[in-house]
């Protein structure tokens, strides 16, 4: 299957502080880029789909302000956690489409907010 | 979004034994399918896709779709301690994916 990279892989901060999430396509190029957030014992959540060259798709009940994608490459996708706070501490997790709708997942990135 | 609902777990099951995972969808227009499997603290890796009615094999998954009944399903033979983990049920909703809750299998040695 297609490889995904994300970086950093666990990030630790200080409330109020702002975090980046970088997910990679490191063998394909992926024109539609996903970003989940998964919390303890739950599903995957769909926070936001991103477009290469084109503003991001947010889901019901996702700040877009506080949440900031940004899809710059058909390889590169960062999500930026704006003035983290201890409920945003969770599992986030990107996936790039690659036809027919099949999703590869990066290896996901734990944040904790202090 | 579209629902997809998975047999409630966890699911036990003894090692070299089958298990079986069942998972059903709401909207009869949906066209692809999948299962992926996630470790405890990593992320989901996909294991099958299945698109025609009927079955599809590798290895020791066998994944059953049947659109008339809206259900597919999931087999893995011969478990493994290996296969312990979480079982993620997807489907497609436009561009994007559905997932189930996700069911957990434990084989037991």
């Amino acid at each position: 299957g297609a490889v995904v990279s994300q970086h950093p892989s666990r990030v630790i901060c200080k409330s109020g502080t702002s975090v980046k999430i970088e997910c990679r396509s490191l063998d394909f190029q992926a024109t539609t880029m996903f970003w989940y957030r998964q919390f303890p014992k739950q599903s995957l959540m769909l926070m936001a789909t991103s477009n290469e060259g084109s503003k991001a798709t947010y889901e019901q009940g996702v700040e877009k302000d506080k949440f900031l994608i940004n899809h710059a490459s058909l390889t590169l996708s960062t999500l930026t956690v704006t003035s983290a706070h201890p409920e945003d501490s969770s599992f986030y997790i990107c996936s790039g489409g690659q036809g027919l709708n099949e999703q590869f997942f990066g290896p996901g990135t734990r944040l904790t907010v202090l | 979004q579209k629902e997809v609902e998975q047999n409630s777990g966890p699911l036990s099951v003894p090692e070299g034994a089958i298990a079986s995972l069942n998972c059903t969808y709401s909207d009869r227009g949906s066209q692809s399918f999948f299962w992926y499997r996630q470790y405890s603290g990593k992320s989901p890796e996909l294991i099958m896709s299945i698109y025609s009615n009927g079955d599809k094999e590798d290895g020791r998954f066998t994944a059953q779709l049947n659109k008339a009944s809206q259900y597919v399903s999931l087999l893995i033979r011969d478990s493994q301690p290996s296969d312990s983990a979480t079982y993620l049920c997807a489907v497609n909703d436009d561009y994007k994916l559905s997932f189930g809750a996700g069911t957990t299998v434990t084989v037991r040695a």
